[in-house]
C-alpha cells in the first residue's frame, strides 16, 4: 500500500505571498493531520480533518487554513507569508482520527520564506 | 495530553541493545504510549505503541511499567540506521500528537 505523499517536496517563497500544500493519505485512510516542524518550536500540530471537516485545530493564526477533499486528500493554505512560517509542514493520515488508530507522516514539504 | 519526559541524548554501540526511557507520570488510564522516531528532514516513522501490556513487532518492543508512569523502548540489535531522534508521545488520536523534544539516539561504530 503506497504511503502518504505530500507535494511539493521543496516550495520556496517570498514574505506576503501565499503557499497550498497537498497531501494524500493512504488508501482507506479518512483522517488527515498538518504539523509544522521548526527548529525553536519542534513539531506542532496544527488541525486535522476528517470526512472533509475540520475536527480540531492547534494554536496558529487563522493566515493557516485547510480543506479536505472527498477522497480524502487535504490542502492546507498559509496566506501573508512571514520569515517565521519558514518550516517543514508535515501530513499524517489514520483510520479514524481516534486514539487506537495510528498516524503515519509523509516526507513532509520544506517552506522557505525568503 | 499526558506530558513526557525522556533524555536529551543517548549513545548506543552497534549491535548491541538501544534502550530509551520516558517517564509519563500524569497519564490516564485511557491513554496509548506512542513512540516515533524521525531520522533527519524526514517524516516521524511510527515504530510502536501500547496500553498496558508490553508489545513486540518487528521494529522495536515496547515496555511499559505496571503503574503505566513509564516505559522503554528497546531496539535489540541496532544498526548505524536507527540514529534518529525518538519521539515518546502519549495519548494523540484527533486532539493531534503532541512532540516533546525526544533523544537523539546515536549509535556509533
Amino acid at each position: 500500500k503506497a504511503g502518504v505523499t505530500q507535494t511539493p517536496r521543496y516550495l520556496i517563497k517570498t514574505r506576503g505571498q501565499q503557499v497550498t500544500l497537498s497531501c494524500s493519505p493512504i488508501s482507506g485512510h479518512r483522517s488527515v493531520s498538518w504539523y509544522q516542524q521548526t527548529p525553536g518550536q519542534g513539531l506542532q500540530f496544527l488541525f486535522e480533518y476528517f470526512s472533509e471537516t475540520q475536527r480540531n485545530k492547534g494554536n496558529f493564526p487563522g493566515r493557516f487554513s485547510g480543506r479536505q477533499f472527498s477522497n480524502s486528500r487535504s490542502e492546507m493554505n498559509v496566506s501573508t507569508l512571514e520569515l517565521g512560517d519558514s518550516a517543514l509542514y508535515l501530513c499524517a493520515s489514520s483510520l479514524r482520527g481516534v486514539k487506537t488508530d495510528t498516524q503515519y507522516f509523509g516526507p513532509g514539504t520544506r517552506l522557505t520564506v525568503l | 495530553d499526558a506530558k513526557t519526559t525522556q533524555p536529551t541524548s543517548m549513545d548506543c554501540a552497534e549491535g548491541r541493545a538501544a534502550n530509551l526511557p520516558c517517564n509519563h507520570s500524569t497519564i490516564s488510564g485511557n491513554e496509548y504510549v506512542y513512540w516515533y522516531r524521525q531520522i533527519h528532514s524526514q517524516g516521524p516513522q511510527y515504530i510502536i505503541h501500547g496500553l498496558k501490556n508490553n508489545e513486540t513487532n518487528e521494529m522495536a518492543s515496547l515496555i511499559i511499567t505496571e503503574d503505566r508512569k513509564s516505559s522503554t523502548l528497546i531496539l535489540p540489535h541496532a544498526t548505524l540506521r536507527d540514529t534518529a531522534v525518538y519521539y515518546c508521545i502519549v495519548s494523540g488520536g484527533a486532539d493531534g500528537l503532541t512532540f516533546g523534544k525526544g533523544t537523539h539516539l546515536i549509535i556509533q561504530p
